[in-house]
């Protein structure tokens, strides 16, 4: 079965950085792409970004353009999200999930959830 | 300021039918397939609903979803106590070439 386990719940100073894994297993890891989503605390879901596992090409939200970094490494099947420069209003859970690719923008299978506090 | 736009909140009793609207512009759902999730409370989304009226396997056909012009909807039927949830819809903009998400609309079985 399609599983995508996350990195550990992470807690940063202000300006730190943070790297949050997601491991997918139970299905052919370059045959999708993964993307990145996450969510404040009580607030709604954000996109922060596309990789495609096979070629590498990746898509970044406007927003996180700059401070953020999304990394594959296909003999582990396992994607990365680095944020930098954390503030406080980046505290979510950030959340990897997998998507069809070319041109379909649904997200079928999702981790289940990395919590990055960012606090002094 | 989420680019969609969904009710905060909806509700309804045991066995109604209740319907979640999500509007948006000719860049986002008026171009793209619209997709919906369903948060239970501190879980993971989960697929629901994706190009526009598609149910994933396991998905209770009480769940439906319909898109017009540069607006879509999701119904439920038959309303459960276990649909308790967060519903978001979803999409893709072509003039930010991004993934965009409504605010959300939590759905409360009275």
């Amino acid at each position: 079965q399609v599983q995508l386990v996350q990195s550990g719940a992470e807690v940063k100073k202000p300006g730190a950085s943070v790297k949050v894994s997601c491991k997918a297993s139970g299905y052919t890891f370059i045959s999708f792409y993964m993307h990145w989503v996450r969510q404040a605390p009580g607030q709604g879901l954000e996109w922060m970004g596309i990789i495609n596992p096979t070629t590498g090409n990746i898509r970044y939200a406007q927003k996180f353009q700059g401070r953020v970094t999304m990394t594959t490494d296909t003999s582990t099947s396992t994607v990365s999200m680095e944020l930098s420069s954390l503030r406080s209003g980046d505290t979510a859970v950030y959340y990897c999930s997998r998507g069809p690719g070319s041109g379909k923008h649904w997200f079928d299978f999702w981790g289940q959830g990395t919590l990055v506090t960012v606090s002094s | 300021q989420s680019v969609l736009t969904q009710p905060p909140s909806a509700s309804g009793t045991p066995g109604q039918r209740v319907i979640i609207s999500c509007s948006g512009s000719t860049s986002n759902i008026g171009s793209s397939t619209v997709t919906w999730y369903q948060q239970l409370p501190g879980t993971a989304p989960k697929l629901l609903i994706y190009s526009n009226n598609q149910r994933p396997s396991g998905v209770p056909d009480r769940f439906s979803g319909s898109k017009s012009g540069t607006a879509a909807s999701l119904a439920i039927s038959g309303l459960q106590s276990e649909d308790e949830a967060d519903y978001y819809c979803a999409a893709w903009d072509d003039n930010l070439n991004e993934g965009v998400f409504g605010g959300g609309t939590k759905l409360t079985v009275l």
